[in-house]
């Protein structure tokens, strides 16, 4: 069965930093693109970071580049999202979500969210 | 790039049929075929519903299908269950530093 469990998340102020892990089983975790979603309090879906490790291949959102970085732990089957410089806007609950094969903008899996609160 | 158009809200009576729509551009929704459609129930993560316009995952009831027409994408969902009251978002690939562009979302309500 394929899990995906996020932890780390929390409330920091503006300009602090926070670290996101996404804890993986059930599939070879180098084989499949990993992404970090959120979700604003209230609000849609966001993409903002992309990962594929078979091929080293990264993208991150506009939003978010520059200040956050996605990485993987093969040998722990984990995914993290390192934020720095954190800001208000970037309040919300933090999905992290594996591919559904060899498409793109398909998500089949997804963890059960982790929130982060920045707030003076 | 700008997130895709969705409608606020559609309702529909059990046993009905509702259509969400989805409206990008040519750069997202017209330019390939991987939109990807998500139910989500308050407080839960994101559920695949439909991939690659219209395929669906395993599981996923036949209730539930997709299409696309131009620059715009639909989710139909017919023989409503009250189950299928959730929020609704659309999603698609637009290019090597746009990979997933989702809509606003549609929150379904069935009455």
């Amino acid at each position: 069965e394929v899990q995906l469990v996020e932890s780390g998340g929390g409330l920091v102020q503006p300009g602090e930093s926070l670290r996101l892990s996404c804890a993986v089983s059930g599939f070879t975790f180098s084989s499949h693109a990993m992404i970090w979603v959120r979700q604003a309090p209230g609000k849609g879906l966001e993409w903002i970071s992309y990962i594929r490790p078979a091929t080293d291949t990264i993208y991150y959102a506009d939003s978010v580049k520059g200040r956050f970085t996605i990485s993987t732990d093969d040998a722990k089957n984990s995914l993290s999202l390192q934020m720095n410089s954190l800001r208000v806007e970037d309040t919300g609950v933090y999905f992290c979500a594996r591919d559904h094969g060899s498409s793109w903008a398909s998500f089949a899996y997804w963890g059960q969210g982790s929130l982060v609160t920045v707030s003076s | 790039q700008s997130a895709l158009t969705q409608p606020r809200s559609v309702s529909g009576s059990p046993g009905q049929s509702v259509t969400i729509s989805c409206t990008g551009t040519s750069s997202d929704i017209g330019g390939y075929n991987f939109v990807s459609w998500y139910q989500q129930h308050p407080g839960k993560a994101p559920k695949l519903m439909i991939y690659d316009v219209r395929k669906r995952p395993s599981g996923v009831p036949d209730r539930f299908s997709g299409s696309k027409s131009g620059n715009t994408a639909s989710l139909t969902i017919s023989g409503l269950q009250p189950e299928d009251e959730a929020d609704y978002y659309c999603c698609s690939y637009g290019g090597s530093y746009h990979l997933a562009i989702f809509g606003g979302g549609t929150k379904l309500t069935v009455l």
